[in-house]
């Protein structure tokens, strides 16, 4: 089944770090960029990190870069948004998205939800 | 960064009519722009690409239009499956950026 599954949000105190994990199948993974996508409640949808497939090029948006740092190991499957110096408003739903080079997203996880409160 | 701007914020219709939604874009994006469809605690789904491309497996009552900043998503006939929220997303510049969607709603 073609999939992506995200896992890994929970409840953490500002300034604390979580990690996320996006687990692929069904498909090529090494072929496709992956994105994570977030959405705060009662906001928008906010596009905050890409990663290619081979080259292991990254982006950040400006709002998370120094703070979050994505990677993928491509034997398992398995795209990771490292997050740390979390703040109130990182609290979010957190998608992980699959697309190619051109930002066209195809298929998208259910999202992992992540809470910053103290 | 690219503001999306998408309208009405709701648009309450009955199934069988006809649906139409707008999304206007704060610079041009040329034809890089997508539109999802998304339903209660299910993941978006891809509809339309490159402005007017269908997704595999998206029915032919969805059609896609427009370039530079002007948009829409037109469905031509409301079936109850299509009740859902729809938000549109340019890709022609970082960073990436969504509209904040249009509820279409049983009247």
């Amino acid at each position: 089944q073609v999939q992506l599954v995200e896992s890994g949000g929970g409840l953490v105190k500002p300034g604390g770090s979580l990690r996320l994990s996006c687990a692929a199948s069904g498909f090529t993974f090494s072929d496709f960029y992956i994105s994570w996508i977030r959405q705060a409640p009662g906001n928008g949808l906010e596009w905050i990190s890409y990663i290619d497939g081979g080259d292991m090029y990254t982006t950040y948006a400006d709002p998370v870069r120094g703070r979050f740092t994505i990677s993928r190991d491509n034997a398992k499957n398995s795209v990771f948004l490292q997050m740390t110096g979390l703040r109130v408003d990182d609290t979010a739903m957190y998608y992980c998205v699959r697309h190619r080079g051109p930002a066209i997203f195809d298929l998208w996880g259910r999202g992992t939800m992540v809470s910053v409160s103290s | 960064e690219i503001v999306m701007t998408q309208y009405p914020e709701t648009l309450s219709l009955s199934p069988g009519q006809r649906a139409t939604l707008l999304c206007r874009a704060s610079q041009s994006v040329n034809y890089n722009l997508a539109w999802y469809q998304r339903k209660p605690g299910q993941p978006p789904r891809l509809l339309i690409s490159g402005a007017s491309n269908r997704a595999t497996g998206v029915p032919d009552r969805f059609s896609g239009g427009g370039s530079t900043t002007d948009f829409a998503l037109i469905i031509s006939s409301l079936q109850s499956e299509d009740f859902a929220v729809y938000f549109c997303h340019q890709y022609e510049k970082w960073p990436w950026t969504f509209g904040q969607g249009t509820k279409v709603e049983i009247k």
